[in-house]
């Protein structure tokens, strides 16, 4: 699996975008990135995936470097309820859990 | 996307005994797999369920200790033999519906497990 890099923790005011980096410098060029996120006492939840392109759901946005090496995840219009710790894994053959950022939306 | 329960959803246990606990899937699916996220931690795989074929362990989990029962498609156990404090952790199921997209994953809620 290649090594996600994420940020520890973030701040965002509610009702602005939050922006969540992603450094995966030796992904290949065929393995896609995949966004999940975790609120407090639940379990993950997928939110997008991506190989090169620009992706766009309900959820969330995914903007992937040209070069691939890194990614951010959007979220347009954050809410107290999208207050959770974001996951960025490049998987293998499983999925591989690192850290994470603990993304906190304020008022 | 799938609906996942759990059972139960938390337990507190004595040291020595074992818990099973029931993951059930609204969809007939072929991949389930069982996660272990301790106090403060991330999650971290514990086996891969498929149905009609002996569940795959990862590093540092045996089958004797966590025992994993897939009898069909849309359910799947994991008992916790033999508990320890250090079980003390949420474990998770989780299911793939699209074995091209193995990334994709849909998380039950959990069963919040603590040992005394």
């Amino acid at each position: 699996d290649a090594k996600t890099t994420q940020p520890t923790s973030m701040d965002c005011a509610e009702g602005r975008a939050a922006n969540l980096p992603c450094n995966h410098s030796t992904i290949s060029g065929n393995e896609y990135v995949y966004w999940y996120r975790q609120i407090h006492s639940q379990g993950p939840q997928y939110i997008i995936h991506g190989l090169k392109n620009n992706e766009t759901n309900e959820m969330a946005s995914l903007i992937i470097t040209e070069d691939r090496k890194s990614s951010t995840l959007i979220l347009p219009h954050a809410t107290l309820r999208d207050t959770a710790v974001y996951y960025c894994i490049v998987p293998g053959n499983m999925l591989t859990f690192g850290g994470g950022t603990r993304l906190m939306v304020k008022p | 996307s799938a609906v996942i329960s759990q059972k139960p959803s938390r337990d507190i246990c004595q040291r020595g005994t074992s818990l099973t606990i029931q993951c059930q899937v609204d969809s007939q699916v072929t991949m389930m797999f069982w996660y272990r996220q301790q106090p403060g931690q991330s999650l971290t795989l514990i086996a891969t369920a498929n149905q009609g074929s002996e569940a795959t362990y990862e590093s540092g989990f045996v089958i004797d200790k966590f025992p994993i029962s897939r009898p069909n498609l849309t359910f799947s156990t994991l008992t916790v033999s033999n508990m320890s404090p250090e079980d003390s952790s949420i474990y998770l199921c989780s299911v793939n519906l699209f074995s091209y997209r193995l990334g994709e994953q849909y998380f039950g809620p959990g069963t919040r497990l603590t040992v005394t």
